[in-house]
């Protein structure tokens, strides 16, 4: 079974500080996708980055950047001089072929809430 | 262009009532899909469409059912409704099958159902 872990229930920084958002995931496939969702207070789910698991390697846009490392099956999310309008809840989600299902679930970590304080 | 419209965005129903939620894709997706958000269980799949058939299908009992129309647009149905019912349902649509690389789930507000 497919599994995501967010660790960090809660977390509350000051403006332009970094802040890494820990994920942690388990899969069988050998093929999956990993993303950054943001939900902000009007509920719509906002996609925010991808990688698939061939690709190691470490991108920046902007103010966002990830770490992907299979090694330790983690993905985190970080975002460089946070700015009040970051704060939102922020999930990590999986999608794989396990159990002979195709592309088409996610599998959400609970969530991390981000508050950045001005 | 217009993101994934999803109606209504609130909804108050009575215990053992139906409810049907409607989601409109992104123009050219093709796939949709359907999660529930709860405070408790957090974001769970409930089931995806593609070219009117559904492909996929989460751990929800026969009460929930939805179907995809030949415009791609969406309908979510909940028969018999129950109090843990309750909930935020997003409606996700991307272009190809959802959740590969290429083909990102982009979500609406959601329907916030509230079930007295």
């Amino acid at each position: 079974a497919q599994k995501v872990t967010q660790a960090q229930t809660e977390i509350s920084v000051v403006e332009k500080e970094d802040v890494t958002l820990d994920c942690v995931y388990e899969t069988r496939d050998t093929t999956y996708y990993l993303f950054w969702y943001k939900q902000p207070p009007s509920g719509e789910l906002v996609f925010l980055i991808r990688r698939n698991s061939f690709d190691e390697q470490n991108e920046i846009s902007g103010r966002y950047s990830w770490n992907f490392q299979k090694s330790t099956s983690s993905f985190n999310f970080t975002i460089t001089a946070s700015q009040v309008v970051d704060s939102a809840v922020y999930f990590c989600a999986l999608s794989g072929r396990a159990g002979g299902t195709s592309y088409g679930k996610l599998t959400f970590g609970q969530g991390t809430i981000l508050t950045v304080h001005p | 262009k217009a993101g994934v419209t999803q109606t209504p965005r609130y909804l108050i129903k009575t215990r053992g009532q139906q409810v049907t939620l409607s989601c409109s894709p992104i123009s050219g997706h093709r796939s949709v899909s359907w999660y529930q958000q709860t405070p408790g269980q957090g974001l769970q799949f409930l089931f995806e469409y593609f070219s009117e058939t559904q492909r996929n299908k989460g751990n929800f009992p026969g009460r929930f059912s939805g179907r995809q129309f030949s415009n791609s647009r969406s309908e979510m149905n909940v028969s018999t409704l129950e109090l843990g019912d309750s909930a935020l349902y997003l409606c996700a649509s991307s272009r190809d099958r959802g959740g590969s690389y290429n083909s990102p789930l982009h979500f609406g507000n959601g329907t916030r159902l509230t079930v007295t």
